[in-house]
């Protein structure tokens, strides 16, 4: 099956600790994304690969940290977690500039 | 910069009703337009696409959208929607500059009732 897979599929966890996400695409792009989906469903992209190399990295605070070990994995850690992390974290592929396919996600829920 | 604006934040409709869900953006240079609808629990999933030529675009499940450059629009529509419309869409920009990057509306979520 080609898709993009991303686990967990949930994650709770307490004020500090650190957690890691997983994404794997089996399309053959060059290209990855991590997005961050709040509970208003507002979609902020938050970092970007393109063959292992980091292209697009936005505004985020310095405790999310992407990791990609070949360019069909792309992961995301975040080394202390605060309340306002809470939402779903979207990873995608694409060949550059062409559409964009999303995995199922996963939730965060910061206690 | 770009930006991308989609004025209606929910839309109710009855099944077999038209629909157009509304984009506008603002970016003075080259860009990709697109529309992603998004099921409740899942991911996004990708309708259609315009760069260039053709202003109308077709997309899948009888989806089309209109670029307009006079109106800074790409309103998608669809003639008679199913049930299974129901979700949130989403129209997004992505400027000529080779990185892929999507800068996002804030979504429409539309509704249909049977």
């Amino acid at each position: 099956e080609t898709a993009v897979f991303q686990t967990p599929n949930y994650h709770v966890t307490q004020v500090g600790n650190e957690v890691s996400f997983n994404c794997k695409q089996t399309l053959g792009h060059d290209t990855m994304y991590w997005y961050k989906q709040d509970s208003k469903k507002l979609l902020k992209i938050m970092f970007s690969y393109n063959n292992k190399q980091l292209i697009v990295n936005e505004t985020v605070p310095r405790r999310f940290s992407p990791q990609s070990s070949d360019k069909a994995h792309l992961n995301l850690r975040i080394k202390s977690v605060e309340p306002e992390d809470s939402a779903v974290y979207l990873c995608a592929s694409s060949h550059r500039d062409a559409e964009q396919f999303f995995g199922p996600g996963t939730r965060l829920t910061v206690l | 910069t770009q930006t991308v604006s989609q004025s209606d934040a929910h839309v109710t409709v009855f099944e077999g009703d038209s629909v157009e869900l509304r984009c506008n953006y603002s970016y003075g240079g080259s860009i990709y337009l697109s529309w992603y609808i998004q099921h409740h629990g899942h991911g996004l999933q990708f309708l259609l696409k315009y760069y260039s030529g053709n202003p109308v675009v077709q997309g899948v499940n009888g989806f089309e959208a209109e670029f307009s450059k006079s109106d800074s629009s790409f309103h998608l529509r669809k003639a008679s929607v199913h049930w299974s419309d129901s979700a949130v869409y989403f129209c997004a920009v992505s400027a000529n500059t080779n990185t892929g990057k999507l800068t996002f509306g804030d979504g429409t979520v539309l509704t249909v009732k049977p």
